[in-house]
């Protein structure tokens, strides 16, 4: 396609679940970067591939939290055992290179 | 503490009228700088950047203006379109880096524009 694509749109989730998001970046984006946005916030960086790479995963708040890019394109944030404080907005963005991100239009998560 | 702040939640401007937000960041390793715009259920699309070495860039409508030596930027919308009605990010990248990308964005709050008629 030819934005970057996040998938569920939204996901509830009871505590202790564990989840998946997936990514879908631009075709070609060498870079991908994950986002979580808490509500009246602004997005705070969890962590960054290049290609299949992670390369920085400084902002991941707790070893609940995991992310792959196996291949290079697709990614997963996966969240253990979620809790309340999880619930946000995951948003993912792509790059070629110089110039902005394209952020994905993100995955609402709630914890109940 | 946040390195990127934006202190003003909201505002509110005729339509027509200039639009004027303000960003302020604490970190003088700060090399980059964009503004983000965000609409409701969508995620960030960019909109303009500046680099510390330049203290003006400007594209159409909106122009970025940077004050190193106040660790103070600014995005101006001239004129202002309801259009234009969105939560604006400020961010800040600490180094190029990433294979020419700007690395991780530090962002600020966020400034919730309404443009009226």
């Amino acid at each position: 396609g030819a934005g970057v694509s996040q998938s569920p749109r939204y996901k509830v989730a009871k505590r202790g679940q564990d989840v998946a998001l997936r990514c879908d970046p631009i075709s070609g984006h060498v870079s991908l970067f994950w986002y979580q946005q808490a509500l009246g916030q602004g997005p705070e960086f969890l962590t960054y591939f290049q290609n299949e790479a992670q390369l920085d995963k400084s902002g991941l708040p707790s070893d609940r939290f995991f992310a792959e890019r196996p291949e290079g394109s697709v990614s997963t944030l996966k969240i253990q055992r979620t809790q309340q404080e999880d619930s946000a907005v995951y948003l993912c963005a792509s790059s070629s290179g110089a110039g902005g991100y394209t952020f994905g239009s993100g995955t609402r998560l709630t914890v109940v | 503490d946040q390195q990127v702040k934006q202190n003003s939640p909201s505002l509110s401007v005729q339509e027509g009228r200039i639009s004027i937000l303000n960003c302020d960041y604490t970190n003088s390793m700060f090399d980059y700088f964009l503004w983000y715009k965000k609409y409701p259920a969508e995620g960030p699309t960019f909109l303009i950047s500046i680099s510390s070495i330049k203290d003006k860039n400007e594209d159409g409508r909106f122009t970025v203006f940077l004050n190193k030596s106040a660790k103070h930027l600014s995005l101006h919308i001239v004129p202002s379109q309801p259009g234009d009605s969105a939560v604006y990010f400020c961010a800040a990248s600490p180094r190029r880096g990433y294979g020419g990308s700007q690395g991780n964005l530090i962002f600020g709050k966020g400034t919730k524009l309404s443009v009226k008629p």
